[in-house]
């Protein structure tokens, strides 16, 4: 069980925006680690989208931006394209776990 | 390039033994913390394990004494090796990369391999 929670799905037309909220705890989030995100298309390795809380890695459009604050985060993805149908996923470090721990995953639908 | 190809996979009873392997090429093995994550087949992402420069281990709760991760610098190769295997350690296994750039979190993926575990 997942201690990073996700809405298991979220959904918008195209062109507009849509944002997934990641909770944690004082054991990850809460305790300063950072939150990353990560894009995953079907039968494909995840994608890293956002580092530290709010940087895109080079390539990543700026459609996609990120955030945090406390135990939460979010990514918002605005403009929608169809090409954005996805599962994502929010990652930090807990030190209970003394790992990496994920998110349980949120599944993009653009209608 | 810069990859990781991990191999191994297969089919294997319930108790039984198999080891993946995870070669990484295009960049220098020995300078990076390697993890292995896996992927129940429609599930999200669990980490399983991680070994440092030093060779020093961690294990997720589920595997631990189970699984024993290690790697040898020389033929650029991170390994796992599962044993007492169980039906909910089916999953595909995820071979990465720790960044430098980034922060504690995965900057390089393979491809994955998948591990079902039946009788």
């Amino acid at each position: 069980q997942s201690v990073l929670t996700q809405p298991p799905s979220v959904s918008g037309a195209p062109g507009q925006r849509v944002t997934i909220s990641c909770t944690g705890n004082n054991s990850n989030l809460g305790a300063g680690y950072d939150v990353h995100w990560y894009q995953q298309l079907p039968g494909t390795a995840p994608k890293l989208l956002i580092y530290g809380s709010s940087n895109r890695p080079s390539g990543v459009p700026e459609r996609f931006s990120g955030s945090k604050s406390a135990t939460s985060a979010s990514l918002a993805i605005t403009g929608l394209q169809a090409e954005d149908e996805a599962d994502y996923y929010c990652q930090s470090y807990d030190n209970s776990l003394s790992g990496w721990m994920f998110g349980g995953g949120t599944k993009l639908t653009v209608l | 390039e810069v990859q990781l190809v991990e191999s191994g996979g297969g089919l294997v009873q319930p108790g039984g033994s198999l080891r993946l392997s995870c070669v990484a090429s295009g960049f220098t093995f020995s300078h990076y913390w390697m993890h292995w994550v896996r992927q129940v087949p429609g599930k999200g992402l669990v980490w399983v394990s991680r070994i440092n420069t030093d060779e020093n281990p961690a294990y997720a709760d589920s595997v631990t004494g189970r699984f024993t991760i290690s790697r040898d610098n020389a033929k650029n190769t991170l390994y796992l090796q599962m044993t007492s295997l169980r039906a909910d350690d089916t999953a595909v296994y995820y071979c990465t990369r720790e960044s430098h750039d980034y922060g504690d979190l995965p900057d390089l993926w393979g491809q994955g391999v998948l591990v079902t575990v039946s009788s």
